[in-house]
């Protein structure tokens, strides 16, 4: 298995809602990532985890808390999100951090909080 | 802050033709390279990790080079095909093990 799995592939939820998106790898991988990319913009780091342990919180808000349960598993939870967070996010594994693994990259999960 | 520029924003190509395209970036606290081709309604895919000044990487009919003293790159594509269409970014990587991503070339190829 050398994927990236992303459910669910479209979310739209409201601003009082509570939802996950949910990022799954079955490759071995030790590290894992959340970006999210807006329209005609790149895609911006967000969390990097290593070893289930988070490293990286590029001083993101609240209202988004990552979770890594395990080696294989990679959740983003969503609690009172605005409508600006609309956005395409993406999640990548690489087998460890460090400069020269290529990131294996999910299709991703369209979000629109209405 | 990574600045990272990608030059240039599109292009548009007939098949047949050779492209090449150009990441900049910061040169110091340089650790590693990546170029990613990203198509429509896909999952980017990793083309090239380049850690080493002078690199030259080859896939088939795309290649890199690197230049980590001045702080750039190229990607080349050599006798296009629709099939190259994409958006391809280009993300440096220093030593804080953050992978951040460049603008993007939006490659368009005709028939």
């Amino acid at each position: 298995d050398t994927e990236v799995t992303q459910t669910p592939k479209h979310l739209v939820m409201g601003m009082t809602n509570k939802k996950s998106l949910k990022c799954e790898q079955h490759m071995g991988h030790r590290a894992m990532y959340w970006y999210k990319q807006k329209a005609k913009k790149p895609p911006e780091l967000m969390f990097v985890y290593s070893y289930e342990k988070l490293s990286i919180n590029e001083s993101v808000p609240s209202r988004f808390s990552p979770e890594c349960p395990n080696s294989s598993l990679l959740n983003l939870h969503l609690h009172a999100l605005q409508p600006e967070d609309s956005a395409l996010y993406l999640c990548a594994s690489s087998p460890r951090t460090g400069a020269t693994y290529g990131y294996t990259f999910g299709s991703g999960t369209r979000l629109t909080v209405v | 802050i990574l600045n990272v520029e990608q030059s240039p924003q599109s292009l548009h190509v007939q098949e047949g033709d050779s492209t090449n395209f150009t990441c900049s970036f910061p040169s110091s606290n340089f650790y590693a390279l990546h170029w990613y081709r990203w198509e429509t309604a896909k999952s980017p895919e990793a083309l090239f990790v380049m850690t080493l000044n002078g690199d030259e990487k080859k896939k088939g009919r795309i290649s890199a080079t690197l230049n980590t003293k001045e702080g750039y790159s190229y990607l080349y594509i050599k006798g296009s095909q629709p099939e190259d269409s994409a958006t391809y970014l280009c993300a440096p990587k220093n030593n804080t093990d953050k992978l951040i991503f460049g603008t993007g070339t939006r490659l368009q190829v005709f028939p």
